[in-house]
């Protein structure tokens, strides 16, 4: 199984700060690479996707993440966040053709007003 | 179209008590799985089936069984409930149609075992 290592634990940020939610992951070939919210009490939704192309890639609500293969990193980014972005952040990863997605531990991210 | 359905929502078991917990999808996707979310590890990955008949383990499969009778239902058994499986349970889908293989989740059990 693949290893994904989130850095942050917990961010904490003002309403109008950006965000950059750090992801690493540790295969050394081909990926696909996703980036999942779940709001309180919601479940997984998918933010955005890379399997191949642009590596800088737009989701919804304003996310996207940059794909860097010489460091092994999908870090997640929103230059403007609001008080409803508050939630856990998943990074996950799989390799082509394999449904078995690896995940991060998560980074909660709270918003204050 | 109402995507992953799991059944129950919440659910308290005493140890050593069995339970069934429900996953249905009506996308006709192959392939579906199911995690568990604890605290500070993310989601990880119990069992998989890629196909009505077939399954297999994932990353933490000991205590639980599953089955896939239909390409609609994969249910997961809790043989033995403990308090180490105290978690919120996950089921996903997904389909070699996708070309990333994009998984779609349910709304979660969340299981108490005391």
């Amino acid at each position: 199984a693949q290893s994904v290592s989130q850095h942050n634990h917990h961010v904490i940020l003002s309403e109008a700060a950006s965000l950059e939610l750090g992801c690493n992951y540790s295969y050394g070939g081909t990926v696909n690479l996703f980036w999942y919210v779940q709001y309180p009490g919601q479940h997984l939704q998918l933010l955005l996707k890379y399997f191949s192309g642009d590596p800088l890639v737009k989701g919804i609500k304003g996310f996207e993440a940059e794909f860097i293969k010489s460091k092994f990193s999908f870090n997640l980014r929103k230059p403007s966040v609001q008080w409803s972005d508050t939630a856990e952040y998943f990074c996950a990863v799989n390799e082509p053709h394999d449904y078995k997605l690896s995940f991060g531990a998560g980074t909660t991210v709270t918003v204050r007003a | 179209n109402a995507g992953v359905t799991q059944t129950p929502k919440f659910q308290v078991l005493k140890t050593g008590q069995s339970m069934t917990l429900q996953c249905a999808q009506d996308m006709n996707h192959e392939y579906m799985s199911w995690y568990r979310q604890d605290p500070g590890m993310g989601l990880r990955l119990i069992h998989y089936s890629v196909g009505a008949g077939i399954t297999d383990q994932g990353e933490v499969p000991n205590g639980y069984n599953v089955s896939r009778s239909t390409t609609e239902d994969f249910p997961l058994r809790l043989l033995s409930a403990a308090p180490s499986q105290t978690s919120v349970y996950f089921c996903a889908s997904s389909t070699p149609g996708q070309s990333s293989y994009e998984q779609y989740f349910g709304p979660g059990t969340r299981l108490t075992v005391t």
